[in-house]
C-alpha cells in the first residue's frame, strides 16, 4: 500500500465549475499537508500549504485536511482553462522534511 | 522570491557516457535540497537529501555511486548520474528549503526538471 493514495483521474470538467481533489493517506505521523500543480514538463509549483487539521483558503482555493480520517482535498472553485494541470498532494512529517507525493490527479477544464 | 533553477533544462546522452545536473537556489541560501525523479505519468519519487557540506541521504534503492550528489556551497547542489543507460531516461526535478531565517523554511521550492534521454 502505497503511503499517500491519489486517484490519477483525468478529470475533465467544464469551465466555472466546482472541482474537488482529494487523496487518503496511511502515516499518522504526517503533520504537513501540501498541494502542488505541474504543468506538463514543469517542476510543481505550491498552491497550498496546512498544518494538521483544519481548512485554509486562498482565493479560488480551499484546503482541507481531516486527520481523524486521513483525508485531505482541495477545492477549486470558478474553474478556468488555465487550472488543466496535474495537481499533486504531500505530505510530511515535519516542516522542511521529506515529502512524499500522491501519483497526482490531470485535471482538464474545457471551455 | 524563492527561485530555484536548474541546468541543463534537458540533455540527450548516450548510453555509458556521466551527465551533472545542477540545481540552484537564486535568491537564498539552501543548505539542504532534495533530488526527485519523476517517470511518465507518474509521482515524484525523493532519490536523496542533499546536505550542504555534508554526505547526501538516499532513499532505499537509489543506487548512491550511480547517482552522485555533491552539495559544495549554500546555493547549489549538483546530481551525476553515472555511466548513464536508457532506464536512467527520466524527469529530474530538484527542491530547495529556505534556510536564511525568512520563515519559510518549512517549504520546498522546486526547480523546472531536467529531461534525460538516454539513447
Amino acid at each position: 500500500q502505497k503511503e499517500v493514495e491519489q486517484d490519477p483521474g483525468p478529470l475533465s470538467v467544464p469551465e466555472g465549475a466546482i472541482v474537488s481533489l482529494n487523496c487518503t493517506y496511511s502515516n499518522s505521523a504526517f503533520q504537513y499537508f501540501m498541494w502542488y500543480r505541474q504543468y506538463s514538463r514543469k517542476g510543481p509549483e505550491l498552491l497550498m500549504y496546512t498544518y494538521s487539521s483544519g481548512n485554509k483558503e486562498d482565493g479560488r482555493f480551499t484546503a482541507q485536511v481531516d486527520k481523524s480520517s486521513k483525508y485531505i482535498s482541495l477545492f477549486i472553485r470558478d474553474s478556468q482553462p488555465s487550472d488543466s494541470a496535474t495537481y499533486l498532494c504531500a505530505t510530511s512529517t515535519g516542516g522542511g522534511n521529506k515529502l512524499t507525493f500522491g501519483t497526482g490527479t490531470q485535471l482538464k477544464v474545457e471551455l | 522570491g524563492a527561485v530555484v533553477s536548474q541546468h541543463p533544462s534537458w540533455v540527450i546522452c548516450k548510453s555509458g557516457t556521466s551527465v551533472k545536473i545542477e540545481c540552484r537556489s537564486l535568491d537564498f541560501q539552501a543548505t539542504t535540497m532534495f533530488w526527485y525523479r519523476q517517470f511518465p505519468k507518474q509521482s515524484l519519487m525523493l532519490m536523496a537529501t542533499s546536505n550542504e557540506g555534508s554526505k547526501a541521504t538516499y532513499e532505499q534503492g537509489v543506487e548512491k555511486d550511480k547517482f552522485l550528489i555533491n552539495h559544495a556551497s549554500l546555493t547549489l547542489s549538483t546530481l551525476t548520474v553515472t555511466s548513464a543507460h536508457p532506464e536512467d531516461s527520466s524527469f529530474y526535478i530538484c527542491s530547495a528549503r529556505d534556510s536564511t531565517g525568512t520563515g519559510r523554511d518549512n517549504e520546498q521550492f522546486f526547480g523546472p526538471g531536467t529531461r534525460l534521454t538516454v539513447l
